[in-house]
């Protein structure tokens, strides 16, 4: 089982609608979760960070996270097509190794 | 704020010769920085994390004597690639940890080996 899953996509989404983004972790004790936007041939950009259950929101964007689950999700509101990108869900375990696990990434496209 | 830059964004180079890769945090002091490769439409590998003033710790699978590192202070860390081959032709980004949580990206540098 790989640690961090992720749905590769493509993931279609007409504009206006709201795209759901899901990932899967395999490591109980994680404790920090981030999001990132990677746009093709770009470097990943930092997006939303979560770290307790719920949801958090920020514009657009709403992260939620359920620990007992071992999910976390993104949502994104009124999707532009600038939203068009590569998601890549992030995974930091409990402890002082500042490591990131990533998954795979979903690819999202957003329909004008 | 949480700027890193990387220099050179884009290399091409002749195999045989070795590549020097520098990346910065603008605005903030990194203890630690990050190095990854990533190969077209896949997702990003870990290459080595850089300690400021210690010895990188690499990733297992990843030749330590070919992609040397150095993080010789709180802002730069370099990645050199040893006698480039074809198949080290990537993109190679790395990131700095503003916080024990939060990592940001430099914009990457392509390298393509002849």
């Amino acid at each position: 089982q790989k640690e961090v899953e992720q749905n590769s996509g493509p993931l279609s989404v007409p504009e206006g609608a709201i795209a759901s983004l899901n990932c899967t972790y395999s490591d109980r004790v994680s404790q920090s979760f981030f999001w990132y936007r990677q746009y093709s041939g770009k470097s990943p950009e930092l997006i939303m960070s979560i770290y307790s259950n719920g949801d958090k929101e920020d514009g657009r964007f709403t992260a939620q996270l359920n620990k007992a689950s071992q999910y976390v999700s993104l949502l994104i509101r009124d999707s532009q097509p600038s939203d068009s990108a590569t998601y890549l869900c992030a995974v930091k375990p409990r402890g002082g190794n500042e490591k990131l696990t990533f998954g795979t990434g979903t690819r999202l496209t957003i329909i004008p | 704020g949480a700027v890193v830059s990387q220099h050179p964004s884009r290399v091409i180079c002749k195999s045989g010769t070795s590549v020097k890769i520098e990346c910065r945090s603008l605005d903030f002091q990194a203890t630690t920085m990050f190095w990854y490769r990533q190969f077209p439409k896949k997702s990003l590998m870990l290459m080595a994390t850089s300690n400021e003033g210690s010895k990188a710790t690499y990733e297992q699978g990843v030749e330590k004597d070919k992609f040397l590192i150095n993080h010789a202070s709180l802002t730069l860390s370099t990645l050199t690639v040893t006698s480039a081959h074809p198949e080290d032709s990537s993109f190679y980004i790395c990131s700095a940890a503003l916080s024990r949580d939060t990592q940001y990206f430099g914009p990457g540098t392509r390298l393509t080996v002849l």
